[in-house]
């Protein structure tokens, strides 16, 4: 079963707004990864985010972690038509395997 | 530098009969890892390999399921007695830290 929910599902704004996708997750976790996915095929790695960390950035996004509440955030600032995408987090549970467990993820619309 | 490579990119096949996926990961990346995703899913964890041992093979849904990686680079993931409940994207990917970089998939029906 998939430890990782985002919601929302989906989501459509307008370019230039800023769009924030939220995840939340079960278990204890070594760290969390933000992934992006256009078309339904190859994942690309967007920002890591360990369990000692709370906030991070990267370019136009930002990464916020909330180990207490098992929560992290994920935020676009200044939205692209070509940010349309769906967006998933994945968690790297601290269980003693190797899983790496994705969320159902967020579909991102940007009208231009 | 090449990525993550994928074949075939689709696969058509009947209930029943057995297929081979392969993945070819970045050079030097020694852990690799076999996803599937079904329409509107995440990715599901199916295997990961770090060399030429699966470490962690507690996501294959049962024994039809069953994946190699010989040399420590390219992997085969088998599937037996195809189900059409095994229609998915099936992605690979390889690290080399935490990052993993993903293939393309391939699409696999079972008709």
């Amino acid at each position: 079963s998939q430890q990782g929910e985002e919601d929302p599902q989906a989501l459509s704004i307008q370019e230039g707004e800023n769009a924030t996708m939220n995840c939340s997750y079960k278990t204890s976790i070594n760290n969390l990864q933000w992934y992006r996915q256009n078309s339904g095929r190859g994942l690309v790695h967007l920002i890591l985010i360990r369990s000692n960390e709370r906030e991070k950035h990267s370019g136009r996004l930002r990464v916020t972690l909330d180990t207490s509440k098992k929560s992290s955030s994920l935020l676009i600032t200044a939205s692209r038509a070509a940010d349309t995408a769906s967006y998933f987090c994945a968690t790297d549970p601290n269980t003693g395997g190797f899983k790496t467990i994705f969320g159902a993820g967020t579909r991102l619309f940007v009208k231009a | 530098g090449a990525g993550v490579s994928q074949t075939p990119s689709n696969k058509v096949t009947e209930k029943g009969k057995y297929v081979e996926l392969r993945c070819d990961p970045i050079s030097g990346h020694t852990a690799l890892y076999w996803y599937r995703q079904s329409l509107g899913q995440g990715p599901e964890f199916l295997i990961y390999f770090q060399g030429t041992g699966a470490a962690d093979d507690s996501g294959l849904p049962n024994d039809r399921f069953f994946a190699v990686r010989p040399e420590g680079s390219v992997s085969t993931l088998k599937i037996q007695r195809t189900e059409r409940g095994d229609s998915a994207v099936y992605l690979c990917a390889s690290s080399r830290g935490d990052t993993q970089y993903f293939g393309p998939g391939t699409r696999l029906t079972v008709l």
